[in-house]
């Protein structure tokens, strides 16, 4: 079973609608970066919550750690082409400060 | 400009054969990571280095096997003992560990057996 929860799978979305992605554990998060990927390519930073409550926004996109550090959540606003993507959450739960456990993905489609 | 660079993008292999992905960076950071990807399913570590002459075991290292005998190199070889080659593979980078900050993400290579 994975040790990190994403939903929804996948979603399709109206251009200039909002959309939210939740990333979820059984564990303590130690520390939640969430990533973008295009397909066939490599991972791209977004961001990353360690404190619980801590909320980070870049551009549209707003990412936050709930107040018991085990959900978050990845918010855009206003989406555009450009948000289409695989986005991924990947969490530090403790186990080995050299092991970054993902989630499975969430497949974004943006529908002009 | 600084990044991490994967070669070959895709690859094409014969059961039975042993075939090695590189992986190098010019970010100066001492930790190196090797990520495999299926489809439906999250990034699983195959390897890891936190410094160089140095690597331990992730998740699924079982018919793989790395070196680190330069900072900046990390490849990883897919030996026949794999019994499911077929994949996306992901090798990337950080200053330490995770809690110093986030890691560093090559382009992937994919390899197919055929």
């Amino acid at each position: 079973s994975q040790e990190l929860e994403q939903s929804p799978q996948s979603l399709i979305v109206q251009e200039g609608k909002n959309l939210t992605i939740n990333c979820t554990s059984s564990k303590t998060l130690y520390g939640l970066y969430w990533y973008k990927q295009k397909y066939g390519e490599g991972l791209i930073f977004l961001m990353m919550l360690q404190k619980g409550g801590e909320e980070k926004s870049h551009e549209k996109i707003t990412a936050k750690l709930d107040e018991k550090k085990q959900q978050s959540s990845l918010h855009i606003t206003a989406s555009q082409p450009s948000h289409a993507g695989i986005y991924l959450c990947g969490a530090d739960i403790g186990s080995n400060d050299y092991k970054l456990s993902f989630g499975a993905g969430t497949t974004v489609t943006v529908r002009a | 400009d600084g990044g991490i660079t994967q070669s070959p993008k895709y690859l094409f292999r014969k059961e039975g054969q042993n075939v090695t992905l590189s992986c190098e960076q010019n970010l100066n950071h001492d930790a190196m990571y090797w990520y495999r990807q299926d489809p439906g399913q999250g990034l699983r570590l195959i390897y890891y280095s936190q410094i160089v002459n140095d690597f331990q075991k992730g998740d699924i290292a079982e018919g793989y096997s790395v070196s680190r005998e330069k900072k900046e190199s990390f490849p990883l070889t897919v030996t026949s003992a794999q019994k499911n080659p077929t994949a996306f593979y992901l090798c990337a980078s950080s200053t330490g560990g995770i809690s110093s900050g986030e890691l560093f993400f090559g382009e992937g290579s994919r390899l197919t057996v055929l």
